[in-house]
């Protein structure tokens, strides 16, 4: 099976610009969730699709937004950059059996690494 | 809001000694799972605990799941160089099926 992708995994923005960061979920998974980890800190749930919906969002402002596509990938944007948006964002997949059936176990991919000068 | 709190935040040893790294939340936590990142890697499932009191172990690795269900520990036996990386615990809060990530423990193993 194939895992979770992402791209780019490098790029280098400056303040002010618009970023769109692509991830392909591992196979037979329908779920994507977008992580923003800065230096030395855990993952910071940015928020969750699920059926091509929104489906959980942490303490993000709106310039963060999200697509997911009936392929199940997922993109995350971020408008007007600002230099601590510098981080990896990391998008994980996960198969969601519905609701009350418990916790999802988070297969992650490399990450964009996210440079914002 | 409500987090997850790990410590220590880094723990260096010398190849061959134990490790333990822990987790603590002031919220009850529908179950906790752990992952480990490799230095410029990306977090990779280890495990999931679900019941209060719940010990599980994979080889060198004993996980520990809290009777309050509020923390968790990992402890590593006779470390080696392979243990090197960061250890992150993430626990469900509620009927949360979204993580939230403890800080990590970087773990440095000196050989």
């Amino acid at each position: 099976e194939t895992g979770v992708t992402q791209s780019p995994t490098h790029l280098i923005k400056t303040r002010g610009q618009q970023v769109t960061l692509r991830c392909s979920s591992q196979s037979g998974h329908n779920t994507v969730s977008w992580y923003q980890q800065a230096l030395g800190q855990g993952p910071q749930f940015i928020f969750q699709y699920y059926r091509e919906e929104e489906n959980g969002r942490g303490n993000f402002p709106p310039r963060f937004s999200g697509l997911q596509f009936p392929n199940y990938s997922s993109e995350l944007n971020v408008n007007a950059l600002e230099l601590d948006d510098s981080a990896l964002y990391l998008c994980a997949s996960s198969l969601h059996r519905g609701v009350g059936t418990g916790a999802n176990v988070l297969t992650f991919g490399a990450g964009s690494r996210l440079t914002v000068l | 809001g409500q987090q997850v709190m790990q410590i220590p935040q880094y723990q260096h040893v010398q190849e061959g000694e134990d490790f333990t790294t822990y987790c603590n939340s002031s919220t009850t936590l529908s179950n906790i799972q752990w992952y480990k990142q490799r230095p410029g890697g990306h977090p990779v499932f280890l495990i999931q605990l679900v019941k209060s009191g719940e010990v599980k172990k994979q080889k060198r690795l004993t996980f520990q799941f809290g009777e309050a269900k509020k923390n968790s520990s990992l402890h590593i036996t006779a470390t080696q160089t392979t243990d090197v990386g960061t250890y992150f615990c993430a626990g469900h809060i509620g009927g949360s099926y979204i993580p939230t990530f403890g800080r990590g423990t970087s773990l440095i193993v000196h050989p």
